[in-house]
Order: C-alpha cells, then sequence, then structure tokens
C-alpha cells in the first residue's frame, strides 16, 4: 500500500484557491488518487479520483504530474464552508470494487473571511 | 440524492454490554463497510461486506465484534461486550459495482454514530 504526505494544516481565505499536494512516492502502477473530505463530526465525503493528467469536476481539480508520484488537490475560490480535513488516498481499485480505504491524518484546512 | 443513514445517532452504554449499531446503505450498492474514528484521531477501517460474508477485516474487528446483513436493506455491527476503548464514531459506508469494472470506488459515508462507553 502506498503511503502518502499531505500538509497537517493549510490556512486560507475566502475567494482565493487552495492547492493541497501529496506525496505518494511508492505508488503502484494500478494504484488510483483519491481525495475525501471531511467535515466535523461527519462521514467523509469522496471528492474526486484519477489515474493521470488533469481531472476537474464541479467541486475541485486534480493534477498528476506524468510520474504519478505526486498529487495536487486544488480547490477554487474556497469558501468558510470548504473548511475541513482532506484525506488523499492511494489504492488499487480492483474489478468488482469492495476495496477499504486507507486514511492519513489528512490536511486540515481552516477558511476565514 | 440518495443518502446512506445511521441509527441511533447516539448511544451510551455501560462497559461489558452488548451494543447494536444500524445502517441502511443505499438501496443498489453491494458493497458495505464499517469505520471508526476515535476522537482525534484517524478513520480506521474495520471490516468490508459482500454477498453476505464478511470479504476483509482489519485487526481491530476480532472476536467481540460481527456484522449482519438480516434483511434486503439494513447493515448492523454488534458489539458484543463493550470496552472503554471502543468509544469512538462509527461510520457505515457503502458502494456500487464499479462501472465499467474499473476505477471510481466511491464510498458513501453515513453520519456516524457516536458510541460512549462508560
Amino acid at each position: 500500500l502506498a503511503k502518502t504526505t499531505q500538509p497537517i494544516s493549510m490556512d486560507s481565505y475566502e475567494g482565493q484557491e487552495v492547492n493541497i499536494t501529496c506525496s505518494h512516492n511508492n505508488i503502484a502502477t494500478n494504484d488510483y488518487i483519491t481525495w475525501y473530505q471531511q467535515f466535523p463530526s461527519q462521514g467523509p465525503r469522496f471528492i474526486i479520483q484519477g489515474y493521470k493528467t488533469k481531472v476537474t469536476n464541479e467541486v475541485a481539480s486534480l493534477f498528476i504530474p506524468a510520474d504519478r508520484k505526486s498529487s495536487t488537490l486544488s480547490l477554487p475560490r474556497v469558501s468558510l464552508s470548504d473548511t475541513a480535513v482532506y484525506y488523499c488516498l492511494v489504492g488499487d481499485i480492483l474489478t468488482g470494487g469492495g476495496n477499504k480505504l486507507t486514511f492519513g491524518t489528512g490536511t486540515q484546512l481552516k477558511v476565514e473571511l | 440524492e440518495p443518502e446512506v443513514t445511521q441509527t441511533p445517532s447516539h448511544q451510551v452504554t455501560q462497559m461489558g454490554q452488548e451494543v447494536i449499531l444500524r445502517c441502511v446503505p443505499i438501496s443498489n450498492h453491494l458493497y458495505f463497510y464499517w469505520y471508526r474514528q476515535i476522537l482525534g484521531q484517524k478513520v480506521e477501517f474495520l471490516v468490508s461486506f459482500y454477498n453476505n460474508e464478511i470479504s476483509e477485516k482489519s485487526e481491530i474487528f476480532d472476536d467481540q465484534f460481527s456484522v449482519e446483513r438480516p434483511d434486503g436493506s439494513n447493515f448492523t455491527l454488534k458489539i458484543r461486550s463493550t470496552k472503554l476503548e471502543d468509544s469512538a464514531m462509527y461510520f457505515c459506508a457503502s458502494s456500487g459495482p464499479l462501472a465499467g469494472g474499473r476505477g471510481y470506488n466511491e464510498q458513501f459515508f453515513g453520519p456516524g454514530t457516536r458510541l460512549t462507553v462508560l
């Protein structure tokens, strides 16, 4: 299982773009990169997933360089409600599903006015 | 939007008592999971369940724990004899079959049950 490293915390202000980088030097060929968000006293929520290059959805963008040893979650124009813990997870998405998720300590993002 | 529900939201019990935490996964999902999060710590995997049997379990999931899908909708976690260190937030999650067989194993988490063992 590829180990991930991400900053413990980040601070930002409303309206700014936030980029959270995750390092995963030992990522395997079959591994995908997935980001989850967790608000206090709530379950984690899927944000985005990718394998290579760039993925964008209505919430965020995920940038993955060619060597795939790191990835960057980009949150455009954050608001106070984006204050949460963000987790980077790396793992094989087996055919059929059912994989356990292995969470690290995540990055606590705090957004202020 | 379909969601995973859990009951109760908060359970207080005495050490040594049995507790059952209940979950209703999203209706067309095939894979079910329990995770726990001790206050201030990481979310930890407990067990996954597929086709009416456990597919994987962690070291935490010892003989005191069991899971069951008693009917077509509920998924339960039973702790036979609770210990103080079982106090945590317990999250149920579910996921569906992968589109095209690969990628996108999004797990949907419930709001959690806060278990307090006294």
